[in-house]
C-alpha cells in the first residue's frame, strides 16, 4: 500500500529566505506525483504535477523535483513572502490507485 | 467558468439523519473525486466515478454511497450519519478518463458536522 510522508509537519521561516519541504513515498512505481497548496479554510490547489518520466518541473519561485528511485520529491520555494504561508500537500498516483497524500506541512512566512 | 462548486457549504445534522453533498463541474472532466479530511489524517478518498455511469471505492468507503448523475454532477450520500462523518469534505475533478494522471481540481469544501 502506498504511503506518502512530509517532513517537516510545520515550518516557519523569516520573509525571504528560500526553503524545502519534502515529501517521501514507498512505492516508487508512480505515474505522476503533485504538490498542492491548501489555505486555511480553503479548498486545495495545484502547484505543479510532475510525471514519471520527469526529474523536475518550475513555476515561478516553485520548483519541484523528483527522484522516483529513492521515493522522493521536494518543493523549493525561493525567496519566501507571506503570502506564501499555507499548507504544503503532496500526492503520488500509483498503479490504479487514485491520489495518495501526505498529511502535509504548515508552511508560516514571518515578515 | 466556476471550477468545481459544492453545496452546502456547511452543514449540521443529528445522528442518524440522512443528506446528500451536491458536486458539479464545469471544466468538461470525465474523472470526479470525493474526498474528507480530517485532522491528522489527511486527505482520503471516499469515492470515485472514472467516467460517466461509472464508480468506484477509495479507501474509505464505508457509510457513504454515491451517484454520477451525470459529466457534470457528482454527489455523496449520507444515508444515516454519524460522529465519525464529522470531516470537511472536498469534491475534486479531472480531465483523465482512465488512470487518473491529470491534475486534479478541488472545490471549496463542506464542512459537516454531525451531533
Amino acid at each position: 500500500k502506498q504511503e506518502v510522508t512530509q517532513i517537516p509537519a510545520a515550518l516557519s521561516v523569516p520573509e525571504g529566505e528560500n526553503l524545502v519541504l519534502n515529501c517521501s513515498f514507498t512505492d516508487s512505481a508512480i505515474y505522476n506525483l503533485q504538490w498542492f497548496r491548501q489555505d486555511p479554510g480553503k479548498g486545495l490547489t495545484s502547484l505543479l504535477l510532475i510525471q514519471s518520466s520527469q526529474r523536475e518541473q518550475t513555476s515561478g519561485r516553485l520548483n519541484a523535483s523528483l527522484d522516483k528511485s529513492s521515493g522522493r520529491s521536494t518543493l523549493y520555494i525561493a525567496a519566501s513572502q507571506p503570502g506564501d504561508s499555507a499548507t504544503y500537500l503532496c500526492a503520488v498516483i500509483s498503479g490504479n490507485t487514485p491520489l495518495v497524500f501526505g498529511k502535509g506541512t504548515r508552511l508560516s512566512v514571518i515578515a | 467558468n466556476a471550477g468545481v462548486t459544492q453545496t452546502p457549504k456547511f452543514q449540521v445534522l443529528k445522528t442518524g439523519q440522512s443528506m446528500t453533498l451536491q458536486c458539479a463541474q464545469d471544466m468538461n472532466h470525465n474523472s470526479m473525486y470525493w474526498y474528507r479530511q480530517d485532522p491528522g489524517m489527511g486527505l482520503r478518498l471516499i469515492y470515485y466515478s472514472a467516467s460517466e455511469g461509472t464508480t468506484d471505492k477509495g479507501e474509505v468507503p464505508n457509510g457513504y454511497n454515491v451517484s454520477r448523475l451525470n459529466k457534470r454532477e457528482f454527489s455523496l450520500r449520507l444515508e444515516s450519519a454519524a460522529p465519525s462523518q464529522t470531516s470537511v469534505y472536498f469534491c475534486a475533478s479531472s480531465e483523465a478518463l482512465q488512470g487518473m494522471t491529470d491534475t486534479q481540481y478541488f472545490g471549496p469544501g463542506t464542512r459537516l458536522t454531525v451531533l
